[in-house]
């Protein structure tokens, strides 16, 4: 069964300052890899997607990610945080048409 | 522009009621989900279809069942609503892909629902 891990419920970083969540997976087969936001009482909004077309991945709202086969990980970064970046994130993993999401992690962004 | 509505941003129901919550999607996508969204637990799915008429029970099936009648329309019921089933129940529609991967999901805004 596939599962996914994110590390850390909350992070907590000052505006300007990098950005970097944690998500890992186990899969026995190369996955599809998803990253998702989810700003308060909304539906989750698609940031990017890895699909083996390249290992790093530029997505919305300047994040990106970069795909480790050896760590099986999937770390969502933004060199800079805005106020705007505020919301809750998701990662995703998709195998077979099923979409397996992690436990989610929230950021904050202190001015 | 993607579109996945879904009938109530937010609905109140008491204990034994039964519920409807209706999505529609505008894509013409052939897969839809339902999600069940609680704190600390993601998102955990609860039935997916991949055709009209077709549904199979996701993780937590429990207590739900669905319906798809028409390829845009996937409706979500609680036979018996019950204090335990308050949540945010979230929609997501996809293509369907050949390659044993899939396209990615869309979101409805999400439907809280408290059981009193």
């Amino acid at each position: 069964a596939q599962s996914v891990t994110q590390l850390g419920s909350h992070v907590s970083v000052s505006e300007g300052a990098l950005v970097l969540l944690r998500c890992n997976y186990s899969s026995s087969v190369p996955p599809y890899l998803f990253w998702y936001v989810q700003y308060p009482n909304q539906g989750l909004q698609l940031l990017l997607k890895y699909t083996s077309a390249a290992t790093l991945v530029k997505g919305i709202n300047g994040f990106e990610a970069e795909f480790k086969k050896s760590e099986t990980s999937f770390h969502l970064t933004k060199p800079s945080a805005h106020m705007s970046d505020a919301a809750e994130y998701f990662c995703a993993v998709t195998l077979h048409n099923k979409f397996y999401f992690g436990s989610g992690t929230k950021l904050n962004v202190k001015p | 522009d993607v579109k996945v509505t879904q009938s109530s941003r937010y609905l109140v129901k008491r204990t034994g009621e039964k519920v409807f919550l209706e999505c529609v999607q505008d894509m013409d996508h052939e897969n839809m989900f339902w999600y069940r969204q609680d704190p600390g637990l993601g998102l955990r799915l609860i039935y997916f279809s991949y055709d009209v008429k077709m549904k199979e029970k996701g993780d937590i099936p429990e207590g739900y069942s669905v319906s798809r009648e028409k390829k845009e329309r996937f409706s979500l019921i609680l036979e018996s609503a019950s204090t335990n089933q308050t949540s945010m129940y979230l929609c997501a529609s996809s293509s369907f892909s050949r390659g044993g991967g899939t396209d990615t999901q869309y979101f409805g805004p999400g439907t809280r629902l408290t059981v009193l």
